[in-house]
């Protein structure tokens, strides 16, 4: 059972453009939201979290939007950069700390 | 720099084979989690730990097993190795509280023949 769906699975975006990444899900009891970046050959990294609290979080370029009512959630990444070309995926976690995770965009950025 | 690390990179096994997977974590994180990763399915949830000896399934438990006898170590053990979990294997860690992310080992590629 997929609990977290993401879209897209790949994403080319031009140099300098904005990347877009959705997530939804259907547990209400999932309380913390965040995205890793996954460079090849390398374990995902906490990119940026947020809770239901709030409804935007930024850090730099990056951005989550959460929308409560939907149920999703998205990372926005501004003037995208080649070196942001990655795996990027979102992840929900309910009461237990267990993360249960999308099935991840490759994003690829070019000049 | 924290680390978690996983003791092999690349593994190739033959089927049947008892396979053991080690991961090592020095943050004293109180949580250890094994996942693995496959294109198109994410990552998936095997088993994890949030104490010493403790373990709890995950999504996909079966023909794996966990042993977490300190703290700072969570070993994953296929216990017959199938040709069905060929696949990347990340160790994560992370504090027992809340809104607090997981810190990935790197993986270890496993190849079952």
């Amino acid at each position: 059972q997929q609990q977290v769906k993401q879209s897209p699975q790949s994403l080319i975006v031009q140099k300098g453009g904005i990347s877009i990444i959705n997530c939804a899900y259907e547990n209400t009891a999932f309380d913390y939201f965040p995205w890793y970046q996954q460079f090849p050959g390398k374990g995902p990294a906490l990119l940026i979290a947020i809770r239901p609290d709030v409804s935007e979080k930024k850090e730099g370029r990056f951005t989550i939007s959460f929308n409560k009512s939907a149920k999703q959630f998205s990372l926005h990444i501004m003037d995208s950069q080649p070196g942001d070309s990655a795996t990027y995926f979102c992840a929900a976690r309910g009461g237990n700390e267990k993360l249960t995770f999308g099935t991840g965009t490759r994003l690829t950025i070019i000049p | 720099d924290v680390k978690v690390t996983q003791s092999s990179r690349y593994l190739v096994k033959r089927t049947g084979e008892k396979v053991f997977l080690e991961c090592v974590q020095d943050m004293d994180h109180e949580n250890m989690f094994w996942y693995r990763q496959d294109p198109g399915l994410g990552l998936r949830l095997i088993y994890f730990s949030y104490d010493v000896k403790m373990k709890e399934k995950g999504d996909i438990p079966e023909g794996y097993s966990v042993s977490r006898e300190k703290k700072e170590r969570f070993s994953l053990i296929l216990e017959s190795a199938s040709t069905n979990q060929t696949s990347m294997y990340l160790c994560a860690s992370s504090l027992l509280s809340p809104y607090y992310g997981y810190t990935f080992g790197s993986g270890t590629r496993l190849t079952v023949v």
